[in-house]
């Protein structure tokens, strides 16, 4: 299973609202990753996982808080979201965290719109 | 991070030869050169990498450049599927490896 899944596919909240995110895959990779992907704009790192630890926030508000239940699962929990949050959220993963050459694998993404 | 620059778009036409180019005239030594491409509505997926020699699989074929600055991934007949956009990313060995630092890419457009 080369596969990295992600729900839901679709996801509309209102800024009140509390929702999450899900990314799980069963590839025995140890690290995982969330990606902001805003409209003809390329994908911007939000987290990184290593080991089930977070490693790297690279410097993404309060408002999204991720999770890494267990090795093959991850979670973007949402909350107070603004509209300009509004983004394709996209998970990946890779064997281990610190390599220039391994690949990342990427799941099709889930289309937030925070109205 | 070093930088990489692309064309915003390119055509082709279906079952010709697509050469995307890339220049990475700040590369260093240690930094592996990756290809990612996009298709609409799906996330990024691995094409190719390579350091210094040329590098083939069964998706693409990687040329580099003798002084590594630049390099062209070789579509060697475009498929209507390989419409997407592809990005040339730079991955070191410093301690921003962990992380895909996307530039804007190149629009490749397959005609039939």
């Amino acid at each position: 299973d080369t596969e990295v899944t992600q729900t839901p596919k679709h996801l509309v909240m209102g800024m009140t609202n509390k929702k999450s995110l899900k990314c799980e895959q069963h590839m025995g990779h140890r690290a995982m990753y969330w990606y902001k992907q805003k409209a003809k704009k390329p994908p911007e790192l939000m987290f990184v996982y290593s080991y089930e630890k977070l490693s790297i926030n690279e410097s993404v508000p309060s408002r999204f808080s991720p999770e890494c239940p267990n090795s093959s699962l991850l979670n973007l929990h949402l909350h107070a979201l603004q509209p300009e949050d509004s983004a394709l959220y996209l998970c990946a993963s890779s064997p281990q965290r610190g390599s220039s050459y391994n690949e990342q694998f990427f799941g099709p993404g889930t289309r937030l719109t925070v109205l | 991070d070093a930088k990489t620059t692309q064309p915003n778009s390119m055509e082709s036409n279906e079952e010709e030869p697509v050469h995307l180019p890339c220049n990475h005239s700040t590369i260093s030594g240690t930094d592996y050169i990756h290809w990612y491409r996009q298709l609409p509505s799906q996330g990024p997926e691995y094409v190719i990498h390579g350091l210094t020699s040329n590098v083939n699989n069964r998706m693409a074929s990687l040329a580099i450049a003798e002084d590594r600055k630049s390099s062209t991934l070789i579509l060697h007949r475009a498929t209507l599927r390989d419409a997407a956009v592809y990005y040339c990313i730079l991955r070191g060995s410093g301690g921003s490896n962990y992380k895909l630092t996307f530039g804007k890419g190149t629009l490749l457009t397959v005609n039939p």
